[in-house]
């Protein structure tokens, strides 16, 4: 079975500053999905970015972007420019290839954004 | 377009009775998941849907069972509630393809077992 792990249950951050967020996951597979979301106060799990483990290059969306390490099995999510709406918990989330939508997330960080 | 509604928002229900929860998928998609958030489990998989028939299933009693409708709605249900059940419980939709689709999700269904 697969595991997703976040080592860090919370963390803070100064608005306007860098900060990353880190994730390893265990698995067999050669062929499957990472993802990030987040899940404000409002409870909606929203995506921020998802990567295809066969594709090399990391994946980017605006302020974030992800360090994909294949064999170290870490996925780790980068937030520049952090801005007090990205307040949230944030979860990774590991999907099998051929599994349907079934995802394993891991156990969250709670990420606090300082003015 | 409209996004993955759950109904109901909040519930209040009292151990071993039973509960029914809703979930109307985004338009188009076939495959619905369900999950329950805890503050000890954390995010743990339930069953997921597709096409009416249960696609993949998560290690959970027996309890706790779905169906999906030909409209691709879906509901789960909890029989003999317990106190531990007490969740929140989050449905995603997706097209429902076995590669990478992106899953939606609702606002949740905050369940409270006394």
């Amino acid at each position: 079975a697969q595991t997703v792990t976040q080592s860090q249950p919370e963390m803070s951050v100064q608005e306007a500053e860098t900060v990353t967020l880190s994730c390893t996951y265990d698995t067999s597979e050669s062929n499957y999905y990472l993802f990030w979301y987040k899940q404000p106060p409002s409870r909606q799990m929203i995506l921020v970015i998802r990567q295809e483990a066969y594709k090399q290059q990391n994946a980017t969306e605006n302020r974030f972007s992800v360090n994909f390490q294949k064999a170290a099995k870490s996925f780790s999510l980068k937030i520049s420019d952090s801005q007090l709406g990205d307040t949230a918990m944030y979860f990774c989330a590991f999907k099998e290839n051929n599994a349907g939508n079934m995802l394993t997330f891991g156990g969250g960080t709670r990420l606090m954004v300082k003015p | 377009k409209a996004g993955v509604t759950q109904t109901p928002r909040y519930l209040i229900k009292t151990r071993g009775q039973q509960v029914t929860l809703s979930c109307s998928p985004i338009s188009g998609h076939r495959s619905v998941s369900w999950y329950q958030q805890t503050p000890g489990q954390g995010l743990q998989f339930l069953f997921e849907y597709f096409s009416e028939t249960q696609r993949n299933k998560g290690n959970f009693p027996g309890r706790f069972s779905g169906r999906q409708f030909s409209n691709s709605r879906s509901e789960m249900n909890v029989s003999t509630l317990e106190l531990g059940d007490s969740a929140l419980y989050l449905c995603a939709s997706s097209f429902g393809g076995t590669t990478n689709t992106e899953a939606f999700f609702g606002q949740g269904t905050r369940l409270t077992v006394v």
